[in-house]
């Protein structure tokens, strides 16, 4: 199974600051299709996670742009520009180019 | 608007069975692959199942390989997980959550989730 293992586990931001969580999986992601299934993940308390990011790059519908992903091969980023205070709760990456799905272990994004 | 509705959760004994149900809506279900997620109290998200658009492959967690079957009814947009043989490690909220292709390529959109709790 692909490991994902997430820094740092908690991030403490002022509001209007910027904001980095890293993303490193166990092997490469680059599927044999030529795509890299890695997806970023918000979960705010009590409710499900919502996709953010997908393709490593790629803002989902909806999603504001001061979020950003950026990595290749097994070294990943997602940047929030300028965190906001809906943007609290717990963000995890996650691999889908090989089976089992696996997930990192999640980072906590509070305010200072 | 997509939709994704889970029921069937509760309370069961070791060893027991529930049976989960995901409702869908709002867009070609037949076209896209389904997964589970579950999420025990206070911790991370496990990958439990999939299975594709036709439903002719399904995948699961070592976990539950061999207790747990997924399937889809692709008349009634809907998809299920039986669970059989349940350990009190399988309580969690189990979310059902839509994959953006055919295949599983990572889900897009997410259920509310069903809390599952194995217990005596």
């Amino acid at each position: 199974d692909i490991v994902m293992t997430q820094t740092p586990l908690s991030s403490p931001v002022t509001l209007g600051q910027p904001a980095s969580i890293s993303c490193r999986s166990s092997q490469s992601l680059v599927h044999s299709d030529g795509n890299t299934y890695l997806s970023w993940l918000q979960q705010r308390a009590g409710q499900p996670p919502r996709l953010l990011i997908y393709k490593i790059s790629n803002r989902f519908s909806g999603v504001p742009d001061r979020f950003s992903g950026s990595g290749a091969g097994t070294d990943f980023t997602l940047n929030i520009s300028r965190v906001e205070t809906e943007d609290v709760g717990v963000y995890y990456c996650m691999q889908a180019t090989q089976l089992p799905l696996t997930f990192g272990g999640g980072t906590e994004v509070e305010i200072k | 608007e997509v939709q994704l509705l889970e029921s069937g959760g509760g309370l069961a004994q070791p060893g027991g069975c529930l049976k989960l149900s995901c409702a869908t809506s709002g867009f070609t279900f037949s076209s896209h692959a389904m997964s589970w997620v579950r999420q025990a109290p206070g911790k991370g998200l496990e990958w439990v199942s999939a299975i594709s658009g036709s439903g002719g492959n399904t995948f699961y967690a070592d976990s539950v390989k061999g207790r747990f079957t997924i399937s889809r009814d692709n008349s009634k947009n809907t998809l299920y997980l039986q669970m059989n043989s349940l350990r009190a490690e399988d309580t969690a909220v189990y979310y059902c959550a839509k994959d953006m292709t055919t295949v599983t390529r990572g889900p897009d959109y997410w259920g509310q989730g069903t809390l599952v709790t194995v217990s005596s």
